[in-house]
């Protein structure tokens, strides 16, 4: 089956800590992004990959970390200069004929 | 700039009433407009979309929404309500112009089904 996957589902790290999210897809997708999403702000997009070995800053892309170095793996570094990083995490990928993303099933960030 | 906004962050209904969920779009190009649906602890899973083809969409589940220029509007409705729709709903907007269009979420709209 095609999909994306997220891991882990569920993440604790204590206070200065980085921490790395992983998201793979078997879509042949070109472009995946990283999400953040906190309760009642809806989705912000963190960084965003449009081909492999190329990224771009999204809106908060501060205290956060990609890497694009094959095009079924986009993973997240959640870094200690992050100040508020206990949210849910969500990956995605699209294909630019149909421009339509695909979400994985998420990461749930808990700082201690 | 695009920007979405939907009105409610929470709406409840009857079992078998109507669900109307409102999202307004602004938007300086011919938008592509999305509605996902987000069950507890899930990603998002598309509804529906619209890319300028024919105004009046219909999706996954039993919901359609309506394109409407003049009043900028991308509602969501489905007729009669099963308790198995309550979840969260997001409306979406892009410009659909680059290989790796930018989509702009809404806030969210909370739905519950009272039985």
């Amino acid at each position: 089956d095609g999909g994306i996957t997220q891991s882990p589902k569920y993440l604790f790290r204590k206070e200065g800590q980085n921490v790395t999210l992983s998201c793979e897809q078997n879509l042949n997708h070109d472009a995946m992004y990283w999400y953040r999403q906190d309760p009642g702000q809806g989705l912000r997009l963190i960084y965003y990959s449009q081909i492999v070995n190329d990224f771009q800053k999204g809106d908060i892309a501060e205290g956060y970390s990609v890497s694009r170095e094959k095009k079924e793996s986009f993973p997240l570094t959640v870094t200690s200069a992050q100040k508020n990083p206990t949210a849910f995490y969500l990956c995605a990928s699209s294909n630019p004929r149909t421009d339509t993303q695909y979400f994985g099933p998420g990461t749930r960030l808990t700082v201690l | 700039a695009q920007s979405v906004t939907q009105l409610g962050s929470h709406v409840s209904v009857s079992e078998g009433a109507l669900v109307l969920l409102r999202c307004n779009y602004s938007s300086s190009v011919p938008p592509y407009l999305f509605w996902y649906v987000q069950y507890p602890n899930q990603g998002l899973q598309l509804l529906l979309k619209y890319t300028s083809a024919a105004t009046l969409v219909k999706g996954i589940n039993g919901f359609e929404a309506e394109f409407k220029k003049s009043e900028t509007s991308f509602h969501l409705t489905k007729p009669s309500a099963h308790m198995s729709d309550a979840a969260e709903y997001f409306c979406a907007v892009s410009d659909g112009r680059s290989s790796a269009s930018k989509i702009i979420f809404g806030s969210g709209t909370r739905l519950s089904i009272r039985p």
